[in-house]
């Protein structure tokens, strides 16, 4: 089946650990992106790759980290520095195009992460 | 420029009557306007989308009005059914950037 496949579902972290969430995408999609989505919030982008060996910060990246060896994975680092991380990450893909718009997002099922 | 308001936070709606999402944005650049569906414990998934070149677009039971000279756009959404009961994001984006989301509804469709 084709899509986006994140890792664990559910994750427990303790304080000042390190935990790293994964995203798997066989869409063949150019652009990479991780959301995080607070109970009854909107959602918050913390970092986007439009290819290989590239990433930018998104809105609330501080306290987390990614990087993006391969086209088809996503790994999302959340560090000890991000302060309340208690959250649903949402990964996604689209095709890149560049200068248009109306890319489709496709998003993972997410990933809950709690800290005890 | 970039943020997009969406209203109203919360809704609730008896079944076979009509929900109404609205949005609002700012920056002129966008061009592409979509909206997005998602259940409980689920990723959000595309419903339907939209270009400012039509001022209206229906699939089935779902229709974005959009106008232009206002700045807005909404989600209308017909005989709406229990089955509808999620949340629902409405997003923008400009050429070559990426999305912007608005703040979600959370629509109860009641039996």
């Amino acid at each position: 089946d084709g899509g986006i496949t994140q890792s664990p579902k559910y994750l427990f972290r303790k304080e000042g650990q390190n935990v790293t969430l994964s995203c798997e995408q066989n869409l063949n999609h150019d652009a990479m992106y991780w959301y995080r989505q607070d109970p009854g919030q909107g959602l918050r982008l913390i970092y986007y790759s439009q290819i290989v060996n590239d990433f930018q910060k998104g809105d609330i990246a501080e306290g987390y980290s990614v990087s993006r060896e391969k086209k088809e994975s996503f790994p999302l680092t959340v560090t000890s520095a991000q302060k309340n991380p208690t959250a649903f990450y949402l990964c996604a893909s689209s095709i890149f195009r560049k200068g248009a718009s109306g890319n489709t997002i496709y998003f993972g099922e997410g990933s809950w992460l709690t800290v005890v | 420029q970039q943020q997009v308001k969406q209203s109203p936070q919360s809704l609730i709606v008896q079944k076979g009557g009509i929900s109404i999402i609205n949005c609002a944005y700012e920056n002129t650049a966008f061009d592409y306007f979509p909206w997005y569906q998602q259940f409980p414990g689920k990723g959000p998934a595309l419903l339907i989308a939209i270009r400012p070149d039509v001022s209206e677009k229906k699939e089935g039971r779902f229709t974005i009005s959009f106008n232009k000279s206002a700045k807005q756009f909404s989600l209308h959404i017909m005989d709406s059914q229990p089955g509808d009961s999620a949340t629902y994001f409405c997003a923008a984006n400009p050429s070559g950037s990426r999305l912007t989301f608005g703040e979600g509804t959370q629509l109860t469709v009641n039996p």
